[in-house]
């Protein structure tokens, strides 16, 4: 079964410093594809950022970046220069390389950005 | 463009009876999602449409919970005879379907349901 596995329940980081949000993944098949959303307390889900597993290079998208580590299944979501609109839950996601239009959700990283 | 679309944004009733959510996805969408969030929760996967597909129903937590697509249109989510255990955002997504490894889902704003 696919699993995602997102570990730390909440976060602080201060304004302008960069953070790191960690997301593992379970799969046994080579090819998948990981999401990064965003729902600030508005409730809406933002799509931020893809990886795909045979993409040579960590996927960027303006201040968000992935630190893709696929040995280790690992795809980490990397916010710099952190701004207060950055607090919010961030979820990772994958999709089911079986089942190609199923996704898998974390349970997600509530993240505080302190002024 | 137009994002999905879902209604009502809130809706409160009471234990026992039935609600009806409803879910426009973006045009030209053929996959259409239902997850339930529960307060401080992650997302639970409930039933999945793909154009004329049969729907993957495999999420749904119990048969008090019906879902319709009709072709790539609207989607109503239904549940029956509702408890306290259903309240919950309710939220739909849809997104380009097929080969294209890359496409994200589009989510609509959900819908805040509570059960007194």
């Amino acid at each position: 079964a696919q699993k995602i596995t997102q570990t730390q329940p909440g976060m602080f980081v201060q304004e302008k410093e960069a953070v790191t949000l960690d997301c593992t993944y379970d799969t046994s098949d080579p090819s998948y594809g990981l999401f990064w959303y965003k729902q600030p307390s508005s409730g809406e889900m933002i799509f931020l950022i893809y990886q795909g597993s045979y993409d040579q290079q960590n996927a960027t998208e303006g201040r968000y970046s992935l630190n893709f580590q696929k040995a280790r299944k690992s795809a980490n979501l990397v916010i710099s220069a952190s701004q207060l609109g950055d607090s919010a839950m961030y979820f990772c996601a994958m999709r089911d390389p079986y089942n190609f239009n199923k996704f898998y959700f974390g349970s997600g990283t509530k993240l505080n950005v302190k002024p | 463009g137009a994002g999905v679309s879902q209604s009502p944004s809130n809706k409160v009733t009471e234990k026992g009876k039935d609600v009806e959510l409803r879910c426009d996805p973006i045009s030209g969408h053929t996959a259409l999602y239902w997850y339930r969030q529960r307060l401080g929760q992650g997302l639970e996967f409930l039933i999945y449409f793909q154009g004329n597909s049969a729907p993957d129903k495999s999420g749904l937590p119990s048969d008090r919970f019906s879902a319709e697509r009709t072709g790539e249109s609207v989607s109503t989510l239904t549940i029956q005879r509702t408890q306290q255990e259903d309240s919950a955002v309710y939220l739909c997504a849809s997104s380009l379907a097929g080969r294209t490894g890359n496409s994200p889902l589009h989510f609509g704003n959900g819908t805040r349901l509570t059960v007194t």
